[in-house]
This record gives C-alpha cells, sequence and structure tokens, in this order.
C-alpha cells in the first residue's frame, strides 16, 4: 500500500495568515493531485502536478512537486474563511490504464474570521 | 448538471444484513471508482472499473463486491455487513484517457453505520 503522509493534520489560523502543507512519501509517482473536500461533499480537484520542481499556482494558493516526485506542498497566502476545508493530496499511479488515486490522511484547515 | 449521484446518502444496517450502494454518472465517463474514507486514513479504494462489464480490485476490497452491468452505473455491495465497514463511501468517475492528468469527479458520498 502506498502511503502518503500529510502534515499538520489539522490547522486553525487566523484570517490573512499564511499557510502551509506538506504531503509526502516514500513512492515515486507520475504526477501528484491536490483536493478540497468541504463537509458533507465529495473532494473537488484543485490541481494536478506533473513534473519534478514544478511550481502551479491558483490565486492565493501554490502547488508545488519536489524534484524527486516523492513529496508536495501547498501554500495559502493570505487565508480567507472560504479556504476552510479538508485537503487531500493524491499520488496518481496508472494501473492497468486507470490513473488509480493513493490518497494522503488529509489536512483539516480552519480559517477564522 | 448532476454529474456523479450516489443513493442513498445515509444508511443504518445492523450487522450481517447485506444492501447495494448505486452510483450514477451523466458524464460518459469509461472509468469509475469505489472509496471509503475513514478519520485520520484518507480515502482507499475499494474497486475500480475501466468500462462497462469490467471490475477490478483496488486496496481494501475485502468483504464488498462491485457490478458494473451499464456504463453509466456501478454497484457496491455488502454481502453480510460487519461493524469495520462503518465509513463514508465515495463513488467517483473519469474519462478514459491514456494520461494520468484526468481528474476524477466524486459524488456526495454515502454515509454507511453498522451495528
Amino acid at each position: 500500500t502506498q502511503l502518503l503522509e500529510q502534515s499538520p493534520q489539522f490547522l486553525s489560523i487566523q484570517e490573512g495568515e499564511n499557510l502551509t502543507v506538506y504531503c509526502n512519501s516514500s513512492s515515486v509517482f507520475s504526477s501528484l493531485q491536490w483536493y478540497r473536500q468541504e463537509p458533507g461533499e465529495g473532494p473537488v480537484l484543485l490541481v494536478t502536478v506533473v513534473t519534478g520542481g514544478e511550481v502551479k499556482k491558483l490565486k492565493r494558493l501554490t502547488f508545488q512537486f519536489g524534484d524527486a516526485r516523492k513529496d508536495s506542498s501547498l501554500h495559502i497566502t493570505a487565508a480567507q474563511p472560504g479556504d476552510t476545508g479538508l485537503y487531500l493530496c493524491a499520488g496518481v499511479e496508472s494501473w492497468a490504464g486507470a490513473n488509480n488515486l493513493f490518497f494522503g490522511t488529509g489536512t483539516r484547515l480552519t480559517v477564522i474570521p | 448538471n448532476a454529474g456523479v449521484t450516489q443513493t442513498p446518502k445515509f444508511r443504518v444496517l445492523k450487522t450481517g444484513q447485506s444492501m447495494t450502494l448505486l452510483c450514477a454518472q451523466d458524464m460518459n465517463h469509461e472509468y469509475m471508482y469505489w472509496y471509503r474514507q475513514d478519520p485520520g486514513m484518507g480515502l482507499r479504494l475499494i474497486h475500480y472499473s475501466v468500462g462497462e462489464g469490467t471490475t477490478a480490485k483496488g486496496e481494501v476490497p475485502d468483504g464488498y463486491n462491485v457490478s458494473r452491468l451499464k456504463k453509466q452505473n456501478f454497484l457496491l455491495g455488502l454481502e453480510s455487513a460487519a461493524p469495520s465497514q462503518t465509513s463514508v463511501y465515495f463513488c467517483a468517475s473519469s474519462y478514459f484517457g491514456t494520461g494520468s492528468n484526468q481528474p476524477q469527479h466524486f459524488g456526495d458520498g454515502t454515509r454507511l453505520s453498522i451495528l
């Protein structure tokens, strides 16, 4: 079983603060996806990073894929209450042509107004 | 624009009972997946299907069976429910493709409790 560890597990910050969430694995993945999940809903894809060292920005969110394609980070600048949710990283591996995902343990973020 | 629809949303079972969870997608996706989500463990893949009439085991398939008789539907069955199967179950689907960048589209989950 591929294991992706996310840290921290829980994070509570004030509106306007910056934060970084980490996703680490001993396995190499072909790519890595980040999802956000709201209570009572399924995860929604935020971004896919493919190349080692790749950096992608989505408004105030910056995603980076490690050079060795084993780890990733998510940095949020000036967090807003709307950023509250469960953030999940997922390593992508191809099995029989299907892009199977191995999910991390999750980081639950609360942004306090 | 329904996307992925899961039925039912909530269910309580007694140990030993059986039930079937239904997943329906209207996006003409080839691939469909069933996951379970438990606290502190993220989502784990139970079974998946790469097309109508095909199924394959994921990380945690024991105690579950699946069927994909129609392209748009993916059924997850519990033949004899156990308390360890108490979880939130998510269905997802994705387009057929050779790359690994295809997003998976998730339903809103089925919360299942086994007493």
